[in-house]
């Protein structure tokens, strides 16, 4: 069956420009996360979204961020503003739902790697 | 807060030699332990995992172990194959509330020689 997909693969954009990263989750998965990875680094956490819940947004690292998952499926990450910094590989995760949330395995899509100029 | 520490940050071996990557959390109610792989290109993929009532787990020539008193756990690579070479990331996830995050380490890059 078809994993996680992100779109697009790569994203080159001018500073000051607001973006938009799309992320198709694993039909069925409730839960659905993002996390930035910058060069050599590990994965920082953004946002996670769990069913109807309200989202846990204790990981974005600024207001210029923002998450949506509509219908409880695709979910956008908007940066606004692009900075320098914000460049970096951006990967969406999802996963199942069980008795046992602290153990469901996250599946990760292949990221959009985003510059910006 | 929640910090995890990876090293080493990067590791050669020789193939058929052993690999040992270690980890150490800071936050004590972390009760779930994932180990991935990310090759060039592609996102992390799980390897194997452990939770915090469980000491050791093994699959194949991968195995990891768990220290809850000591905050650590450590990620062993047996009979290395130049195909695991990758970056490793560790990670923790807290027992507490419906948040599903995941701590990660800074990653290690493994080299296998063949």
């Amino acid at each position: 069956g078809a994993g996680v997909s992100q779109s697009p693969s790569n994203k080159v954009t001018e500073k000051g420009k607001d973006v938009e990263l799309r992320c198709d989750p694993i039909s069925g998965h409730t839960a659905l996360y993002w996390y930035r990875q910058s060069l050599g680094q590990g994965l920082e956490f953004l946002i996670y979204f769990q069913g109807n819940s309200a989202p846990d947004k204790s990981g974005l690292p600024s207001d210029r961020f923002s998450a949506e998952r509509t219908g409880g499926s695709v979910s956008t990450l908007t940066i606004q503003r692009t900075q320098q910094e914000d460049s970096a590989v951006y990967l969406c995760a999802s996963s199942g739902t069980s008795l046992a949330i602290s153990y469901n395995e996250q599946f990760f899509g292949p990221g959009t790697r985003l510059t910006v100029l | 807060g929640e910090n995890v520490e990876q090293h080493p940050s990067t590791l050669s071996v020789q193939e058929g030699d052993s690999a040992v990557i270690k980890c150490t959390y800071s936050d004590s109610a972390s009760n779930y332990f994932p180990w991935y792989k990310q090759e060039l290109g592609k996102g992390p993929q799980l390897i194997i995992d452990i939770r915090s009532n469980v000491g050791e787990k093994k699959d194949q020539r991968i195995a990891v172990t768990l220290n809850k008193t000591a905050k650590h756990f450590s990620l062993h690579i047996t009979e290395t194959q130049p195909e695991d070479s990758a970056v490793y990331f560790c990670a923790a996830r807290r027992r507490s509330g419906n948040t599903g995050k995941l701590i990660f380490g800074q990653g290690t890059t493994l080299q296998v020689k063949p």
